[in-house]
């Protein structure tokens, strides 16, 4: 069963630093999408994307933020200059049209901004 | 006001009964309702889509919606131990929008 893949599982950071969190949608896919989940808190939205620009960002997603298709199957977000607030679970979603909204999570990057 | 709401729980019950699940929502814009399930330090999975009122079936899990009272149920038949996980309800705005959840309910299913 295809999957949404995101890499690595674990990230652990300097405060200041940037990083790099990397998915694989699945593959017929076009929309796509960042949730966060701070430990013990909602899964928060952050931003989709479709026809290689930003449909949709949220108040979180500030220019600290960005977010790359460089490539026919790699979605990536950027955050420039990480804070400890950065620290979550942040989870990438794909979905191959919009109507019903079923969205396919991956299992997420686990950020520690020490 | 929080958009999506959810009791956190946990709710605790013995393998096979009848768990239930609900949710209550204060937008009225709300077109879809979702359930995905969440295991510990996974993403969510969907379970369950439903868009208008009334019921929704698939297997073991039933999904209910009732605009009128903004409510929103999943219904889990036959419990057993692997659906012991987090439960989320979630909600867009419309389609291609952004979806909201609600803080999710922990349910624990003991052998």
């Amino acid at each position: 069963e295809p999957e949404v893949t995101q890499t690595p599982s674990h990230q652990v950071t300097q405060m200041g630093q940037e990083v790099i969190l990397r998915c694989v949608p699945i593959s017929n896919h076009l929309y796509f999408y960042w949730y966060r989940q701070i430990l013990g808190q909602k899964v928060e939205f952050l931003v989709s994307f479709y026809n290689n620009e930003i449909s949709e960002k949220s108040e979180i997603f500030d220019d600290q933020f960005s977010v790359e298709r460089p490539d026919g199957s790699n979605f990536t977000l950027k955050i420039r200059s990480t804070k400890l607030e950065d620290s979550a679970m942040y989870f990438c979603a794909s979905s191959d049209w919009v109507g019903e909204e079923k969205l396919f999570f991956g299992s997420g990057t686990q950020l520690s901004v020490l | 006001q929080k958009e999506v709401e959810q009791d956190p729980g946990p709710l605790s019950v013995p393998e096979g009964a009848i768990v239930s699940l609900n949710c209550t929502y204060s937008n009225s814009a709300f077109q879809y309702f979702m359930w995905y399930r969440q295991y510990s330090r996974k993403g969510p999975e969907l379970l369950m889509y439903t868009y208008s009122s009334g019921n929704k079936e698939d297997g073991r899990f039933t999904a209910q919606v009732d605009k009128s009272s903004k409510y929103i149920s999943l219904f889990i038949r036959d419990s057993q131990p692997s659906d012991s996980a987090t439960y989320l309800c979630a909600a867009p705005k419309a389609a291609g929008n952004k979806l909201t959840f609600g803080g999710g309910t922990r349910v624990l299913v003991k052998p």
